[in-house]
């Protein structure tokens, strides 16, 4: 089993639409958890930190399950910039593990 | 405020060549990364390091890949020799401390062709 494992996509979805992402991980001393964004042929960025608690950054929310091991990520009104694929990172006693990512294509 | 540093950008080599990869970290970041990224995955550690102390190089092929950051500060990467599978992006990040939460900054990468 991989230790963080993403839904490949892709998704495709029109301008204004709500998209949620999804992702495991297999480590359960797993400290921090992050998603990341991915332009095509630039290097990944952080979206935002993921807290135990949830938390909402404009139109992007994050949630955490820590007793199902579950990161999500839930874009609204989807920007055509939104085009990107997301990262889900986790930090497992100081070493990040990617997934493979999930491919975001918005449409007009 | 000036980022993550890498050259070159991109580089073509035959298997069985040796190449280097520079990377310069954002200024006062004590902790630098290597990652390979290759087509379709997501970035995966080769190694990590604390000043100029290794942190974890677990995932690093030793008989292959070397890496050094002498003074604490630049860090270089080198393959002797390459092989059809290390084509890659291989990027360079860095973060204040590495700490659990610390955000770790990217590098543009440099991509690695082997023919």
């Amino acid at each position: 089993r991989k230790e963080v494992e993403q839904d490949p996509g892709p998704f495709n979805v029109p301008e204004g639409a709500t998209v949620a992402f999804n992702c495991t991980y297999s480590n359960s001393a797993s400290q921090s958890f992050f998603w990341y964004r991915q332009d095509c042929r630039k290097e990944p960025k952080l979206l935002m930190s993921v807290y135990s608690s949830g938390n909402e950054d404009g139109r992007f929310t994050a949630q955490l399950n820590r007793a199902s091991q579950y990161i999500s990520l839930l874009i609204r009104d989807s920007k055509l910039s939104d085009s990107a694929t997301y990262l889900c990172v986790v930090n497992i006693i100081g070493d990040m593990r990617f997934g493979a990512g999930t491919r975001l294509t918005v449409k007009p | 405020e000036a980022g993550v540093a890498q050259s070159p950008r991109y580089k073509i080599i035959e298997k069985r060549q040796s190449v280097a990869f520079w990377c310069n970290p954002i200024s006062g970041h004590a902790t630098l990364y290597w990652y390979q990224q290759i087509l379709g995955q997501g970035p995966k550690l080769l190694i990590q390091f604390q000043n100029n102390g290794v942190v974890d190089d677990s995932q690093l092929p030793k008989d292959r890949f070397s890496a050094e950051r002498l003074k604490g500060v630049d860090s270089t990467l080198k393959i002797q020799p390459a092989k059809l599978e290390d084509s890659a992006v291989y990027l360079c990040a860095s973060s204040l401390n590495g700490g659990a939460l610390d955000t770790q900054y990217f590098g543009p990468g440099t991509r690695l062709t082997v023919l």
